[in-house]
């Protein structure tokens, strides 16, 4: 079975930097995907990690280490389109998602 | 292209009713999915499909059904509606391959009463 968690929710301020941990325990291994979900909308993708250490693609970066079973994304230089839900998920046969973290921005 | 479409975005059923979800991708990708999402919950894979006259079923996959006749199509069916299956529905799709990511629909949300 697939156990993954993250935090329910995080504020932080326009500007700042904000980084939601994924910590999980799966059967088996194929990298672990970051989504993006406003409210009412349908998740989009952020990021792929499958090997140990950090990914960086503009403000967002994402970095996994398998020894641990963790995981984190990192949001810098916040702007108030980034408040949403981010979602980790974790593909072994198939992809198993955590609860989501409620990001809020505020000015 | 219009991606992962999913048709109705919005119906109320009555308990013991049947509908169909629509679920249509134009990427001609062969791997299709059903998630719900409920509040708090995270996303519950219901079932999946690898390509055309193959399914399989999720994690939750009491109480749906499944036809996958074209590349293109994977309707999710609800015989007897129930008030448990008040949720959000989101279809999605993806290419072969562990690091490509799947594509969602804009979702479906049903409330049964």
């Amino acid at each position: 079975g697939q156990n993954i968690d993250q935090p329910t929710e995080m504020t932080a301020t326009e500007g700042a930097i904000v980084q939601i941990n994924c910590t999980y325990q799966t059967s088996g291994f194929n990298g672990l995907f970051w989504y993006q979900q406003h409210a009412g909308e349908a998740p989009t993708f952020l990021s792929y990690n499958v090997l140990d250490g950090l990914e960086e693609k503009g403000r967002f970066s994402s970095f996994l280490s398998r020894s641990k079973g963790y995981s984190y994304l990192l949001l810098k230089e916040l702007q108030m389109k980034d408040s949403a839900s981010y979602l980790c998920a974790v593909l072994d046969y198939k992809l198993s998602f955590g609860a989501g973290t409620t990001v809020t921005v505020r000015a | 292209n219009a991606g992962v479409t999913q048709t109705p975005k919005f119906r109320i059923l009555k308990i013991g009713q049947s509908m169909t979800l629509q679920c249509t991708q134009d990427m001609n990708h062969n791997y299709m999915y059903w998630y719900r999402q409920d509040p708090g919950m995270g996303l519950k894979l219901i079932y999946y499909s690898v390509g055309a006259g193959i399914t399989d079923k999720g994690e939750v996959p009491n109480g749906y059904n499944v036809s996958r006749s074209t590349t293109e199509d994977f309707p999710l069916r609800l015989e007897l509606a129930a008030p448990s299956q008040t949720s959000v529905y989101f279809c999605a799709s993806k290419r072969p391959g562990q690091g490509e990511t799947q594509y969602f629909g804009p979702g479906t949300r049903l409330l049964v009463l």
